[in-house]
């Protein structure tokens, strides 16, 4: 049974460029979540996507963008990046049980470390 | 906002002593929290998952409680062994809320 899987793992990028992380969710799941984590600090939301919609959107700039596309992976877009976007970007997928609110563990992926010079 | 506290930040002890982690919240009002591992460099291995209903949930070796009233949460690792040596991180879910609020985690070194 695979995980969630996220590629690529690593990336380098320059300032004011483009860059798009991708995710697989865990079999059975349907419901993406994008977290970014600065060093030696928790996951901070990014946003989530559930039936191919933005569902919740945490305290990130438009610059942050994403998409659910109909097998439930997701995509997460990142324009005009700056120094303060490098951090590992995680994927984490649930699996909706019929009450609005997942009362189900996330699973998270190994994750993509994006660096920007 | 949901405020998640773990302290201490870093934590050293020998193999075999017992491992006992806490989590704050501010917000009472949750759904449900999770402890997770966090190998350096890598993804997040969930742990443990508490309902808000629930006042302990065990797995193996490692017990988490949860007191919604005093906003806390602890992880019990029983026996510590040097392979335990991880970050681990306790995440709150509100109840009218889809995200998870993170704690900055509490690092744990088990010396052999």
């Amino acid at each position: 049974d695979a995980g969630v899987t996220q590629s690529p793992t690593h990336l380098i990028k320059t300032r004011g460029q483009q860059v798009t992380l991708r995710c697989s969710p865990k079999s059975g799941h349907d419901t993406v979540s994008w977290y970014q984590q600065a060093l030696g600090q928790g996951p901070q939301f990014i946003f989530q996507y559930y039936e191919e919609e933005e569902r919740q959107r945490g305290n990130f700039p438009d610059r942050f963008s994403g998409h659910q596309f109909p097998n439930y992976s997701s995509e997460l877009n990142v324009n005009a990046l700056l120094l303060g976007d490098s951090a590992l970007y995680l994927c984490a997928s649930s699996r909706r049980t019929g009450g609005r609110y997942s009362n189900q563990p996330q699973h998270f992926g190994d994750g993509t470390r994006l660096s920007i010079l | 906002k949901q405020e998640v506290t773990q302290i201490p930040a870093a934590l050293s002890v020998p193999e075999g002593e017992n491992l006992v982690l806490n989590c704050s919240f501010t917000d009472s009002a949750i759904y449900n929290l999770q402890w997770f591992r966090q190998d350096p460099g890598k993804g997040l291995t969930s742990l443990l998952l508490i309902q808000s209903s629930q006042r302990e949930q065990t797995s193996g070796r490692l017990n988490a409680s949860l007191d919604k009233s005093s906003g806390r949460s602890t992880l019990y690792i029983a026996a510590s062994q040097p392979g335990d040596s991880a970050t681990y991180l306790c995440a709150a879910n509100l109840s009218n809320d889809y995200k998870l609020s993170f704690g900055a985690g509490t690092t744990v070194t088990v010396r052999a």
